[in-house]
């Protein structure tokens, strides 16, 4: 499972309300991912990191900010939750066996009332 | 963005029957990767491809890359229940960071 955490596992908010999504990775991977999956939308790239302090963003970042103070944590934020933001987000590293694989962790499903 | 269209969306299929699905995107890419998600779960790589024509088995698990490098598909041999979850396609290119994930073949065994 490439060491990935992910907490909350499970969170309900409201709208308006701030947000953090941590994700774990015990292996010192260089890159990590943040993806949300939505039904017929598959997983789409919100931001992703490729070092302490250098993330950009992906597809859907609008509404989303991410830090990387350390190799193991990256952070997912959203600053003012709105309820089109409920979805189920899941975290990935990139491996080193194969080129461009990617290793997920178990998911966080928020809820925006 | 890149357009990648995977099909079908979902199959019902009975036990022991063969499954087969594919992805076919609007440009050129060197790397595709096939991963499976159950319930609950973050998705698994199954196989990765990297070589236009190229054919990989990891199991009952078949997978090709198109010669054209715009499409692969993924084949089931003699399904079983525990084969049940969604299927994603995802491509790339060496040296780019990042994955674009089709929108999923859901499968389901009717018992």
């Amino acid at each position: 499972d490439a060491g990935i955490t992910q907490s909350p596992r499970h969170k309900v908010t409201e709208t308006g309300t701030p947000v953090t999504l941590r994700c774990h990775q015990t292996e010192n991977h260089r890159y990590m991912y943040w993806y949300r999956q939505d039904p017929g939308h598959g997983l789409r790239l919100i931001h992703y990191s490729y070092g302490v302090k250098d993330t950009d963003k992906g597809e859907v970042s609008d509404g989303y900010s991410v830090s990387r103070s350390k190799t193991e944590d990256f952070l997912l934020t959203l600053e003012s939750a709105t309820s089109s933001q409920t979805s189920v987000y899941f975290c990935a590293v990139r491996g080193t066996v194969f080129p461009n694989e990617q290793f997920f962790g178990p998911g966080t499903r928020l809820t925006v009332l | 963005g890149q357009q990648l269209n995977q099909s079908p969306q979902s199959m019902f299929i009975q036990e022991g029957e063969d499954v087969s699905m594919n992805c076919t995107s609007s440009s050129i890419f060197n790397t595709w990767l096939w991963y499976k998600q159950e319930p609950g779960e973050g998705p698994v790589l199954l196989i990765a491809l990297y070589k236009a024509g190229e054919l990989t088995s990891n199991g009952r698990l078949t997978a090709q890359f198109g010669i054209t490098r715009k499409d692969s598909f993924l084949n089931i041999s003699a399904s079983i229940p525990s084969d049940v979850g969604i299927y994603f396609c995802s491509i790339s290119n060496f040296g780019n960071e990042k994955l674009t994930f089709g929108t999923g073949t859901r499968l389901t065994i009717i018992p």
